[in-house]
Order: structure tokens, then sequence, then C-alpha cells
């Protein structure tokens, strides 16, 4: 069974970066597509990018462009979400999921890690 | 982009009543939706993915179904436990787009 494990909670200044961790346990990262997902408080979810098995490439919604990065650590099983140029409407938890052949569900999710925006 | 709207934004519903939930997509979608149910602090949980297969451990109550691109999730004879959110997404197309959520709450 695969198990995502995040990193803690964040508080960061605006126009800082931040980038979140995320383990995956009882499987290979390479044979995965992990996606992140977050949701700002009170709000829905929002999909921000992840890995697409089919063509061997990060895919990112155009609405994060330039300003995320989705990386993964293959030998350690851990991928990474660094986004900079922080607003305070980036204050949301960010969920990190996994499709089994994009595009596709998301099975399972971590739990989640809250990055807080504020000066 | 794909749009999917949910209604009604929250539902009332007794125990042991169903509760009957919509999601419309703007384009056609074909049965690329999936859904989810989230408890306060919690990450969703994937309910029914396909328009109405049944995730692993998902109660038989849970159902769904799939009229052009409308998809309904129906929760029959609802329990204490089945309150909470719920979102549909749809992966027919990038980028993946949720809608934007309904309440199930108790009446």
């Amino acid at each position: 069974q695969v198990l995502l494990v995040q990193s803690g909670a964040e508080v960061k200044k605006p126009g800082a970066s931040v980038k979140v961790s995320c383990k995956v346990s009882g499987y290979n990262l390479r044979e995965l597509s992990l996606h992140w997902v977050r949701q700002a408080p009170g709000k829905g979810l929002e999909w921000m990018g992840g890995f697409d098995s089919e063509h061997g490439e990060q895919i990112y919604a155009q609405k994060f462009q330039g300003r995320v990065i989705m990386t993964d650590d293959t030998s350690t099983d851990t991928a990474y979400m660094e986004l900079s140029s922080l607003r305070s409407d980036d204050t949301a938890v960010y969920y990190c999921a996994l499709i089994s052949a994009p595009p596709n569900w998301f099975d399972p999710w971590g739990p989640g890690t809250l990055v807080t925006v504020s000066s | 982009e794909v749009l999917m709207t949910q209604s009604p934004a929250t539902l009332s519903v007794s125990p042991g009543e169903r509760a009957a939930l919509s999601c419309r997509a703007s384009q056609t979608v074909s049965t690329n939706v999936a859904w989810y149910q989230q408890k306060p602090g919690q990450a969703p949980k994937l309910l029914i993915y396909a328009t109405s297969i049944r995730a692993t451990g998902i109660p038989l109550r849970f159902s769904g179904t799939r009229s052009g691109t409308e998809f309904t999730l129906t929760i029959s004879d609802l329990q204490s436990e089945d309150f909470g959110l719920y979102y549909c997404q749809q992966y027919n197309n990038w980028p993946l787009t949720f809608g934007g959520g309904t309440k199930v709450e108790i009446k």
C-alpha cells in the first residue's frame, strides 16, 4: 500500500519561496505520477501540476507556469513542489496525490501541508 | 479548460434519507469523472472513479451515474459519517479540474 508523508507547516513572507516535500513509501516514485493540489482556506480544490508519465515530463497548470517547479528525487522516493514569489492568496493547504496513469483520478492523497503567507 | 459546476452548494439531509449531488461539465468528458469526500481537517478521499466505479472499501450506498455532461453522486440511506464536503473532478482533459463542492449537512 502506498503512503504519502508530507513536510510540516510553513510560514513565509510575501515574495519568498516555499518548498514542500512528499515522501512516498511502499512504492518506487519512478513508477508513479505524483501531482500537487492546493486548497485555500474555506475554498475548493485546485490542481497545480504533476508528472505526465505519457510524455515523461512535469506538466503545470497555466496559472502557476513560471512560478512553480516540481521535482522528483527517485533515490529517496521524495517529490518536491517549490512555489516562488509568494502572495497572501497562496495561503493554502498543499496536497500531494498520486495518479495511476495521467490524466486520471487522485488516489491516495498526502495529509497536506499548510503554507501561510503573511507579512 | 473544462468547468465543473456542482449543485447545490449545500444539501441538508436527515440520516437515513437519500442525497443526490449534481456535477455538470462545460463540455464532454466522456465517463472520466471522479468523486471525493472530504472531512474537516482531512485530505480528500476517493469515492468513485470512471463515473460509477466505487473505490476500494467504499460502501454500496454510494453510487454514480451520468447523463450526457451531467453527473450525479447518490448516497442512499445517509449515515452520520457521510456528512461532509463532496467534490467532483474531470480527468478527460488537461488541466484537471474540480467542481466547487457540495456540503452535505445534517438536517
